[in-house]
């Protein structure tokens, strides 16, 4: 059983909807991340969120708007998508030391969301 | 430039073989941390192993093991004994300067397929 969790496993949507994407870590880390994954592009860093705070946004169009309300819970809400947000989105999430120097910092991934934008 | 390289994007080994997967890197930080994930058809990507730039030793996580080459910026990942259930994507993946919250930058991965 993964620390991370993901749901749904698999979403259908339309372009004028609005839906969600929800992630739990149970790892007690303090950072989390939004990934996407799409057919034979590497996987592209979207959002980070560190101490519930948002610190990067890798230019992600408006359509994705992330939130997350304490360091175990992170949401992606989409609206208005296109057939080319169709992609396997994941979630992750990792423990950042707050010394500085390097660390393994291990980033841990839940099952991922498979998104269909019809 | 690419950060990390992946020149095999599929392999075919038999059961039982020992597999290495190739990974180049690209960084001028003098701290970073290599990784490889697994990533079966599922899609759940599965942290394998690490790799500290400082570290002196290479890693090894059971039958995974990191040939790790400073000099020449490559962190090969090393299977032994393979098995049908490590027929999966593989990704190497990089985190440049000290231990923040920045995401990883990830090759475009290597499909192995084990053959019994």
């Amino acid at each position: 059983e993964t620390g991370v969790t993901q749901t749904p496993r698999h979403l259908v949507m339309g372009m004028t909807n609005k839906k969600s994407l929800k992630c739990e870590q149970h790892l007690g880390h303090n950072a989390m991340y939004w990934y996407k994954q799409s057919a034979k592009k590497p996987l592209e860093l979207m959002f980070v969120y560190s101490l519930e705070e948002r610190v990067e946004n890798n230019s992600v169009p408006s359509r994705f708007s992330p939130e997350c309300p304490n360091s175990s819970h992170l949401f992606l809400h989409l609206h208005t998508l296109q057939p080319e947000d169709s992609a396997l989105y994941l979630c992750a999430s990792s423990q950042v030391l707050k010394v500085n120097g390097f660390s393994g910092n291990t980033i841990y991934f839940g099952e991922g969301s498979w998104l269909t934008v019809v | 430039a690419q950060k990390i390289t992946q020149t095999q994007p599929g392999m075919f080994v038999q059961e039982k073989e020992a597999v290495t997967l190739d990974c180049t890197y690209d960084t001028s930080d003098q701290s970073y941390g290599l990784f490889w994930y697994k990533q079966p058809s599922s899609g759940e990507m599965i942290f394998l192993i690490y790799q500290g730039s400082y570290d002196e030793q290479n890693a090894t996580e059971g039958r995974y093991s990191l040939n790790f080459q400073k000099a020449r910026k490559s962190a090969n990942l090393v299977i032994s004994a393979s098995q049908l259930g490590d027929s999966a994507m593989y990704f190497c993946a990089m985190r440049e300067g000290g231990g923040g919250a920045d995401g990883l930058t990830f090759g475009k991965g290597t499909h192995l397929i084990i053959q019994p």
